[in-house]
């Protein structure tokens, strides 16, 4: 079955610093990876996917994640943060053979002045 | 205009009541889900239909028992609520389902905050 596994429940960065946060998966078929974000009190909102069409993926509001089949990984960046980026982050996976979308345990990012 | 509503926000309720939450979507979508997100954040689907057809349905107590009056609409119906029912409950769509849909983004409701008592 496959899973994602978002290390480091929470990350600190000041603003203006780069943000990298992790994710790896394990799948035996090939992964569709997704990423997204949830601000305080809100539903979820896709920031990008990775749908085999190019391994380096952007999205919204200046992130974007590279899809490394060697290293098992999809870990998304912004090379500056910004205050309102302070939100959770859930990287998720889907396969061809189900029709769920398996979320990793999310990691909530805190952005300092 | 809102893609995927929820109503109520926040459910407070005693345990042994039962309660719905109402989920509709004005996207034109095919598919529609209900998740649980637990106190620590952890997000699971517990249903999924498609065209009014359940074609997921999870490891979820029959208390639950999700209805889709028509393709725009999945409302979830819970049975004499327990304490570890409290969660909040997201409702969402997408466009197509399996191969097809692969790749499809899934949109979020804004969440149900149900507290039982």
């Amino acid at each position: 079955a496959q899973s994602v596994t978002q290390l480091g429940s929470h990350v600190s960065v000041s603003e203006g610093a780069l943000v990298l946060l992790r994710c790896n998966y394990s799948s035996s078929v090939p992964p569709y990876l997704f990423w997204y974000v949830q601000y305080p009190n809100q539903g979820l909102q896709l920031l990008l996917k990775y749908t085999s069409a190019a391994t380096l993926v952007k999205g919204i509001n200046g992130f974007e994640a590279e899809f490394k089949k060697s290293e098992t990984s999809f870990h998304l960046t912004k090379p500056s943060a910004h205050m309102s980026d302070a939100a959770e982050y859930f990287c998720a996976v889907r396969t061809y053979n189900t029709d769920k979308l398996i979320f990793g345990t999310g990691t909530r990012l805190q952005v300092f002045p | 205009d809102t893609a995927v509503s929820q109503t109520p926000k926040y459910l407070v309720t005693q345990m042994g009541n039962d309660k719905s939450i109402k989920c509709e979507q004005n996207l034109g979508h095919d598919t529609m889900y209900w998740y649980k997100q637990d106190s620590k954040k952890f997000l699971k689907i517990m249903f999924s239909y498609n065209n009014k057809e359940l074609i997921i349905n999870e490891t979820v107590p029959n208390r639950f028992s999700p209805k889709s009056p028509d393709k725009a609409h999945l409302n979830l119906h819970i049975n004499s609520l327990e304490l570890g029912d409290s969660a909040v409950y997201f409702c969402a769509s997408s466009q197509l389902r399996g191969l097809a849909g692969i790749t499809d983004t899934q949109y979020f409701g804004p969440g149900t905050r149900l507290t039982v008592l």
